[in-house]
């Protein structure tokens, strides 16, 4: 089984509002890395956080890591239409393999 | 350095034909991995390499999978015996690895859609 989950599934707003999505993940981690994928295409690398780490910014982004709860949230502020995509989180344990989540599906509306 | 590459972008095979697919890393890159992605899931792990080793493997990965990266530059996955529950996007995706700093990010490639008629 995956052991990312991303909440929730699906998130449709309007352009300019914020978005948030979370993961939640079962083991301890390494760290954690959001990414993006358009439809059809391949993923794109967002942030990455450490396990030691509780929050990052990047640009519109705001990601935070709390390990008590085992879960992550990715923040977009300001969203444009360009933010439409698939937003997946995925957790590197100490086994280095990479665990994908199912994915939020973002729809920002113009 | 462009980025990943993966080839072909898209394999229509029949069942029971052997594939191959090919991905060149980030060229200063030491870890190489490949996913399988099937329609609204995420990518799935099927293996990865440090340099030429292949280190882990899914216990998903069936003996019909193999993979290798034999001067550790680019990597080959062949299906063989190729089935219709192999219809997926395969991912490859390279990344830096160091003993001091751990794993960087991933980059990803474009994917490789196969489809087993």
């Amino acid at each position: 089984s995956q052991q990312g989950e991303e909440d929730p599934q699906a998130l449709s707003i309007q352009e300019g509002e914020n978005a948030t999505m979370n993961c939640s993940y079962k083991t301890s981690i390494n760290n954690l890395q959001w990414y993006r994928q358009n439809s059809g295409r391949g993923l794109v690398h967002l942030i990455l956080i450490r396990s030691n780490e509780r929050e990052k910014h990047s640009g519109r982004l705001r990601v935070t890591l709390d390990t008590s709860k085992k879960s992550s949230s990715l923040l977009i502020t300001a969203s444009r239409a360009a933010d439409t995509a698939s937003y997946f989180c995925a957790t590197q344990m100490t086994g280095n393999q990479f665990y994908f989540g199912t994915g939020t599906s973002l729809t920002v509306i113009p | 350095d462009t980025g990943v590459s993966q080839d072909p972008r898209h394999k229509i095979t029949k069942r029971g034909q052997n594939v191959t697919f090919r991905c060149d890393p980030i060229s200063e890159h030491n870890r190489l991995y490949w996913y399988r992605q099937t329609l609204g899931q995420g990518p799935e792990f099927l293996t990865y390499f440090q340099n030429e080793a292949q280190l882990e493997k899914s216990r998903l990965l069936s003996d019909r999978f193999s993979a290798e990266r034999p001067k550790g530059s680019f990597s080959t996955l062949e299906i063989q015996r190729t089935e219709q529950g192999d219809s997926a996007m395969y991912l490859c995706a390279s990344s830096l690895h160091s003993v001091y700093g751990g794993t960087y990010e991933q980059y990803f490639g474009p994917g490789t859609r196969l489809t087993v008629t």
